[in-house]
């Protein structure tokens, strides 16, 4: 089974603070890809990867970058965290494209 | 870019009734349409996916179709159970990219 997991379940940070979400896989998959999801607006793409250290903007990337120095490990970073980025973070990984998406449980994140 | 339309929003069925789902896409190059069903608290899991190559696809009580010529595909589900109720969401993509999500639909299956 595929394991997509993320280091927090729920997060509180405050404005203006740099925060990290991490996510990793276990099963050697090259694709892996942050989306954050708010009632309503569905599932939107910040960033993915498709290799070590390479990483594409998906439709809402301003305000967050990325970090992917190891084939199992995808990082967000909310560079300064602000009040709207209090979301739903979910992760996923896929072999190759186009195909099945395994997703993380999700990180909570509020800003206050 | 790909843009993915997902109607309705909000479903509520009566338990053993039909629901169907429609999306609509952009792209004309996509050909991989999936379909997650995220239960509440929990991730999002696939359920079905159909590819360009196919027009129509059935898993026990859900099927999904596909219309290329009208950049449509829907999902069918029979028969509905209380557990069927969750958020539903297509996508669409092609290789070398990312997929695109839906809005989503809260489907309600009342007993």
């Amino acid at each position: 089974d595929v394991k997509v997991t993320q280091s927090s379940r729920y997060l509180v940070k405050r404005t203006g603070e740099k925060v990290f979400l991490e996510c990793v896989q276990d099963m050697d998959h090259e694709n892996m890809f942050w989306y954050r999801q708010d009632p309503g607006l569905g599932l939107r793409l910040i960033y993915f990867s498709y290799d070590v250290k390479m990483k594409e903007k998906g439709d809402i990337p301003e305000g967050y970058s990325v970090s992917r120095e190891k084939k199992e490990r995808f990082s967000l970073i909310l560079e300064s965290a602000s009040t709207n980025q209090t979301s739903m973070y979910l992760c996923a990984s896929t072999l190759g494209s186009p195909y099945e998406q395994y997703f993380g449980p999700g990180t909570r994140l509020t800003v206050t | 870019g790909e843009n993915v339309e997902q109607h309705p929003s909000t479903l509520s069925v009566q338990e053993g009734d039909s629901a169907v789902i429609k999306c609509t896409y952009s792209d004309s190059a996509s050909n991989y349409f999936p379909w997650y069903k995220q239960e509440l608290g929990k991730r999002p899991q696939l359920i079905i996916d159909i590819r360009s190559n196919v027009g129509e696809k059935k898993d026990q009580r859900i099927a999904v179709t596909l219309n290329k010529t009208a950049k449509h595909f829907s999902l069918h589900i029979t028969e509905t159970q209380p557990e069927d109720s969750a958020v539903y969401f297509c996508a669409a993509g092609w290789a070398g990219t990312a997929l695109i999500f839906g809005k989503g639909t809260t489907l309600s299956v009342s007993s």
